[in-house]
């Protein structure tokens, strides 16, 4: 069983929709990140959460520590949203990463 | 804003050879790290480095694996003998604090073994 774990795999919505990416982990953590990934490869670090929530422009981030669970929200979804979503969670001294959401919004 | 920067951004290699992908992280970050992606896989996680140390590696960082931050400026990985399967999209990024703050990322140096 991956240790982090994103659902859905993959998501496609129409410009305007709100979109939620899930992630749940099973070891235990001091921070949990949310990274984009660009279609050319770049990596960006969205959020770092270690409790409750977070919100930069349109996107939200939640986690639930008891629960091992952090949810992503984009409001008002745009087409420049479409990249992979990555959870990240730091355990000790590294970091494990989910295999990512691939979210396509379309015009 | 501050940046991580990699170089090159793109790199082919014999199999055999050694590479030296090269980073420079933010300046006053402390905590400096390499993580690698496969084409179509996830990201995995390397080495993390502070103090001109290695505080933690992963299994995927053998003996033919190295880094050093040679001047106080960069950041190497150094691959001794490459392998086919070391294709991949190698990241670097840094951090003030262990990444509890957050991480900055590189944009990544695409390695082909051929």
């Amino acid at each position: 069983k991956n240790e982090v774990e994103q659902s859905p795999q993959n998501l496609t919505a129409q410009e305007g929709e709100f979109i939620t990416i899930n992630c749940s982990y099973s070891v235990g953590i001091s921070a949990l990140h949310w990274l984009q990934q660009h279609p050319g490869g770049g990596i960006v670090s969205l959020f770092m959460l270690s409790s409750g929530k977070k919100k930069h422009g349109r996107l939200i981030a939640t986690i639930n520590i008891q629960e091992k669970h952090s949810s992503l929200h984009i409001t008002a979804s745009h087409p420049r949203d479409s990249a992979v979503y990555i959870c990240a969670v730091l355990n000790n001294n590294d970091m494990r990463f989910g295999a990512g959401t691939r979210l396509t919004v379309k015009p | 804003e501050p940046e991580v920067t990699q170089t090159p951004s793109h790199q082919v290699t014999q199999m055999g050879q050694e590479v030296i992908l090269r980073c420079v992280p933010i300046s006053n970050h402390l905590y400096f790290y390499w993580y690698r992606q496969i084409l179509g896989q996830k990201v995995e996680f390397l080495v993390s480095f502070y103090n001109n140390e290695i505080s933690e590696k992963s299994e995927i960082f053998d003996d033919q694996f190295s880094v050093e931050r040679p001047d106080g400026s960069n950041f190497t990985l150094k691959i001794r003998s490459t392998k086919l399967e070391d294709s991949a999209m190698y990241f670097c990024a840094s951090s003030s604090d262990h990444g509890v703050g957050g991480y900055t990322f590189g944009s990544g140096t695409r390695l082909t073994v051929v």
